[in-house]
């Protein structure tokens, strides 16, 4: 996947746990993202960073956090897991230095929330 | 807000023929066209990118662009049993943040 490593691949947690869940890129992209992936509703972006310390809120991004202290590590943090928030979540990373800017996406992680 | 639709199928090829997948967008202003396929339970895969200036083939594949009527369309010939899966059309508009449609699931039948 051209670098860039979702873990944990698979989660299962309770209602009202904090959880984190973490993307690696090693193709020193500055622009991550993190979108989830739900039956009907396809891909939404949640959070998204143009490089270290500079976040910004996607479309669905209540109860959901992220943090991105290195630029190669964004961390996406539900503050208080709710069974709304079971979902394949996708890390996705570009380049706007290059010629075009499409996506690479991660592996996913799919959370289970009970 | 900005929209991208799609029709979430399912559509049916015969193995050889063309499948054409259609997307809408509602920003008359977008400028980046992608698609993305995606297989059962795994992760997007980038195909095929255009931008507004013109269409673009690759191998079996082309997508076009219709501004005035702000759809784009990703044309498979030779339609194989590999090309089923859902494909994923995504329009930036005007920034580096892309919008996804939620996907055309395409099976082609042997």
């Amino acid at each position: 996947d051209a670098g860039i490593t979702q873990s944990p691949r698979h989660k299962v947690t309770e209602t009202g746990t904090p959880v984190t869940l973490r993307c690696h890129q090693t193709e020193n992209h500055r622009y991550m993202y993190w979108y989830r992936q739900d039956p009907g509703h396809g891909l939404r972006l949640i959070h998204y960073s143009y490089g270290v310390k500079d976040t910004d809120k996607g479309e669905v991004s209540d109860g959901y956090s992220v943090s991105r202290s290195k630029t190669e590590d964004f961390l996406l943090t539900l503050e208080s897991a709710t069974s709304s928030q079971t979902s394949v979540y996708f890390c996705a990373i570009s380049d706007p230095s290059r010629a075009f800017y499409g996506y690479t996406f991660g592996s996913g992680t799919r959370l289970t929330v009970v | 807000q900005k929209e991208v639709e799609q029709n979430s199928g399912p559509l049916s090829v015969p193995e050889g023929a063309i499948a054409s997948l259609n997307c809408t967008y509602s920003d008359r202003g977008s400028q980046s066209f992608f698609w993305y396929r995606q297989y059962s339970g795994k992760s997007p895969e980038l195909i095929m990118f255009i931008y507004s200036n013109g269409d673009k083939e690759d191998g079996r594949f082309t997508a076009q662009l219709n501004k005035a009527s702000q759809y784009v369309s990703l044309l498979i010939r030779d339609s194989q049993p590999s090309d089923s899966a859902t494909y994923l059309c995504a329009v930036s508009f005007g920034n580096e943040k892309l919008t996804f449609g939620t996907g055309t699931r395409l099976t082609i039948i042997p």
